[in-house]
């Protein structure tokens, strides 16, 4: 699995936009970027994926950058619960729905 | 609706006991995966079932942990001769599919082993 680079941990205040990055340069052209965070006790939580395009949904935006070898998740104005370890996963698009997590970002958004 | 279920939510066990763990997928997901926790880290990648069979089973640790999905809708993960690195958090998910892009994740059964 190609691998990913997060920042270990991140800080934001309430109601500010959020800029999480990942680089991931060894990625190859049929992998996936998805993005899962997980809050204290509970499992992970899908947020968003995408391939060459940016893609926004309700949760978050995802900003590809245009050699897709980096991406930023962008959370538009943080709140209290989006406290959370951030994951930036590739998935490659044959090999099904298995993800490979690292360590992820912990973001911390102060009040 | 229901979400991904797993039971038991804790489970305390002695070193060299035998342990089962449940996970109850959304129904109409064809797709079940487990993953193990441990404090400070990413979730690691155990085995996938599509349907009844384990379509990748490259994750398990060793010999001792087993999966089963015997009618392509409850798993359970089994663990023999627990050892005490075997704690950890066993997170089951479950996806509509093969490729479907998002995986729904269980809270997690929390096993430690004295």
């Amino acid at each position: 699995d190609a691998k990913t680079t997060q920042p270990n941990s991140m800080e934001s205040n309430e109601e500010e936009p959020v800029h999480l990055p990942c680089n991931h340069s060894t990625i190859s052209g049929t992998d996936y970027i998805h993005w899962y965070r997980q809050l204290p006790s509970q499992g992970p939580e899908y947020v968003i994926h995408g391939l060459t395009s940016n893609v926004n949904n309700r949760m978050a935006s995802l900003a590809i950058a245009e050699d897709r070898k980096s991406s930023t998740l962008i959370l538009h104005r943080a709140t209290l619960r989006d406290a959370a370890v951030y994951y930036c996963i590739l998935r490659e698009e044959t090999s099904g729905s298995r993800l490979t997590f690292g360590e992820g970002t912990q973001l911390t958004v102060n009040p | 609706g229901a979400g991904v279920s797993q039971t038991p939510s804790n489970k305390v066990t002695e070193k060299g006991k035998y342990v089962e763990l449940r996970c109850d997928p959304i129904s109409g997901h064809t797709a079940l995966y487990w993953y193990r926790q441990s404090l400070g880290q990413g979730p690691e990648f155990l085995i996938y079932f599509q349907g009844t069979g384990a379509a990748d089973d490259s994750g398990l640790p060793n010999d001792r942990f087993f999966a089963v999905r015997p009618e392509g809708s409850v798993s359970t993960l089994k663990i023999q001769r627990t050892e005490r690195g075997d704690s950890a958090v066993y997170l089951c998910a479950s996806s509509l599919g093969f490729r479907a892009g998002e995986l729904f994740f269980g809270e997690g059964s929390r096993l430690t082993v004295l």
